[in-house]
This record gives structure tokens, sequence and C-alpha cells, in this order.
């Protein structure tokens, strides 16, 4: 089917351990994002690229960097892992214009310990 | 800086129990407000997008509807399969690049 595909679906990293979170759409959408989700907080948004080639800071970009690899793929990288960024990341895409909602993953759950 | 607020947490209603999610925001500049239903362990899905005040779209029980500072999500009737998380954002006019801000949504849960 086509939509947003994020792996993995779940992860548990040390502290000070990097990683990277993949992303993938196929609706040849021109915009892509990455959210955290949080319990009590709601979805904050942690970089975006509004098309290939550019990337742009979001609400809470401190302690990630992004890549938009192409216009399919738009990959999180934690460079060291910290407790505070325990939480459920979702990459979502849209096209561009303001009556597209966005097309969302179904999430990473990473655990930091 | 955008915000919203969605109102309540949580509500536990009846199958067939009618009611409404409030969604209270301040933005410098509306573009759209989106809602989305949220169920546990998936991504968010898209339900509705309003432009203006006094707009209203539905799509099956749920009715969204927008004034200048909120948004109400009414269900009618609901049935258990409502039961989800439901989200509000907004987008701000003015950029280029159509960020939403949300809500802490609010968690519906309809009992049979």
């Amino acid at each position: 089917n086509a939509g947003v595909t994020q792996t993995p679906k779940f992860q548990v990293l040390k502290t000070g351990q990097s990683m990277t979170l993949q992303c993938a759409q196929d609706m040849n959408h021109n915009s892509m994002y990455w959210y955290r989700q949080d319990p009590g907080m709601g979805l904050r948004l942690i970089y975006y690229s509004a098309s290939e080639g550019t990337t742009d800071k979001g609400e809470v970009p401190n302690g990630y960097n992004v890549s938009r690899l192409n216009k399919r793929e738009f990959s999180l990288r934690l460079e060291s892992a910290a407790p505070s960024q325990t939480s459920v990341y979702f990459c979502a895409s849209s096209e561009t214009g303001p009556s597209y909602g966005y097309t969302f993953g179904s999430g990473t759950r990473l655990t930091v310990v | 800086e955008d915000q919203v607020t969605q109102s309540p947490e949580a509500l536990r209603l009846q199958e067939g129990e009618s009611s409404s999610l409030n969604c209270s925001y301040t933005v410098s500049g509306l573009r759209g407000l989106f809602w989305y239903r949220q169920d546990p362990g998936k991504g968010p899905e898209f339900l509705f997008t309003l432009y203006s005040a006094g707009e209203e779209k539905e799509k099956e029980r749920l009715k969204a509807t927008l004034t200048k500072k909120e948004s109400f999500l009414h269900i009618t009737a609901p049935k258990p399969e409502d039961s989800a998380t439901y989200l509000c954002a907004v987008q701000r006019t003015g950029s280029n690049d159509y960020k939403l801000s949300f809500g802490a949504g609010t968690t519906v849960t309809v009992r049979a």
C-alpha cells in the first residue's frame, strides 16, 4: 500500500549510542517532517524538509540531525542518545499547499536507558 | 508562537451518547485548522481541514466546525469503533513550509 514507511518500529539504545531512523514515502510528496510524541505534550516538530535539498529546524531540534537523501527519503539521526529522547517518533509527508493533510508513518518507539 | 489547547483530555461516552471536543487556538494568522484521528500504536490519520470561521465539514458520525478562536469536533451517536485520540492542529499563514502545530489531543472511549 502507498504511504510512509518508518524503520525500525522499536529500538532500545544505551545513553551515548547513536542511531538513524529511516523514513520513505512513495506518494511523490515534496514535503517531509519528523515529529516526536510524548504523553501530555502532543506532537512536536523536530525538523522538516519543505522540498528536496532543503531542511530546517522545528520546535525541538537539539540533539538531532536530518538528511533529505532524495525526494522519497528523510532520515533522522541521534548522534549521542539521551534518556530525554525516549519518545515515539513519527515521520510524515505532504504535498505542497494548505489543502493537504499530512500522511503519517506508523512510528518508531525509542527507549534510551 | 502558535498555541493549540484541546479539552477535555479524556472523554468516556456510552454508545449513542453524543458529545463535543474543543480545540482552542492562538495563531498570528490561520491558514488552516486540521483534525486527525490516532489509534493506539499507529500514526495520526487525516480527517478534515477547515479554513474560515463558519465552515463545517462532516464524515460519518463526525462534524467539525470552526470559529475565529476555536474548533469543535462533534461526535453524533458514537460507536465503539469511534474510540481513538483526536488531534487538532493549526497551520499559519505567511510561510511556504506548511508546518503544523498540534494540540495534545482528546482521548475518546466509547463503551458498548
